[in-house]
């Protein structure tokens, strides 16, 4: 069964300084891997995905993605973060029928003024 | 299109009462999964629906748990009876079906249960 690791429950980041997020998985094939965010109160919206060819995504928000299959990894990155981004963040992959999705257990990302 | 819609989007009860939460997905989104998060255990699926028809209920926690989705437009998550370590955020998402893989599931904005 596949799963994911999220290794940092919570990151602290200043305004304007870069972030990355960590993100493992655990998957016997070739993955389907999203990074979702969740602002307070809200549902999840999804950032980016990688499904195959380029390894680095692009996603909304000025967020980007590199998968590495030697380290089973999928880490989310930007190169300047805004007070806006601070919210929780998810990876997730999907199965090999794409049916369903196994999320890790998220990030919460605190922006310093 | 409005997106995922959850009703209500806070529930309060008391524990022994039955619970319905009620989902409506994106028009034309052949799947429907619904979610529960809680901060224990994360973001955990219960159980998904593809063409109305239930797929996978094996993250059903429970026989108080129960699924319905009775058309295309509509599904419901029942509770009962309800019990405290019941309250959690519930999700409700919705997708396309595939050829490829990988299209995105869209969540709804979550009902709150409180069960007292």
């Amino acid at each position: 069964a596949q799963s994911v690791t999220q290794p940092d429950i919570h990151i602290t980041v200043s305004e304007g300084a870069s972030l990355e997020l960590r993100c493992n998985y655990s998957y016997g094939a070739t993955p389907y891997l999203f990074w979702y965010v969740q602002s307070p109160g809200q549902g999840l919206q999804l950032l980016l995905k990688y499904f195959s060819g380029d390894t680095l995504v692009q996603g909304i928000k000025g967020f980007e993605a590199e998968f590495k299959r030697s380290q089973s990894s999928f880490n989310l990155r930007k190169p300047s973060v805004h007070w806006s981004d601070a919210a929780e963040y998810f990876c997730a992959v999907g199965n090999s029928g794409y049916s369903t999705l196994t999320f890790g257990k998220g990030t919460m990302l605190l922006v310093s003024p | 299109d409005a997106g995922v819609i959850q009703s209500p989007r806070h529930e309060v009860t008391e524990m022994g009462q039955e619970v319905t939460l009620r989902c409506k997905p994106i028009s034309g989104h052949d799947y429907l999964f619904w979610y529960r998060q809680t901060m224990m255990r994360g973001l955990e699926l219960l159980i998904y629906f593809n063409n109305n028809v239930p797929i996978d209920d094996s993250g059903m926690p429970e026989d108080r748990f129960s699924a319905k989705m009775p058309n295309a437009s509509f599904s419901t998550l029942k509770i009962q009876p309800s019990e405290p370590r019941d309250s959690a955020v519930y999700f409700c998402a919705s997708r396309e079906a595939s050829s490829g893989g990988g299209d995105e599931q869209f969540f709804g904005p979550g009902t709150r249960l409180t069960v007292l």
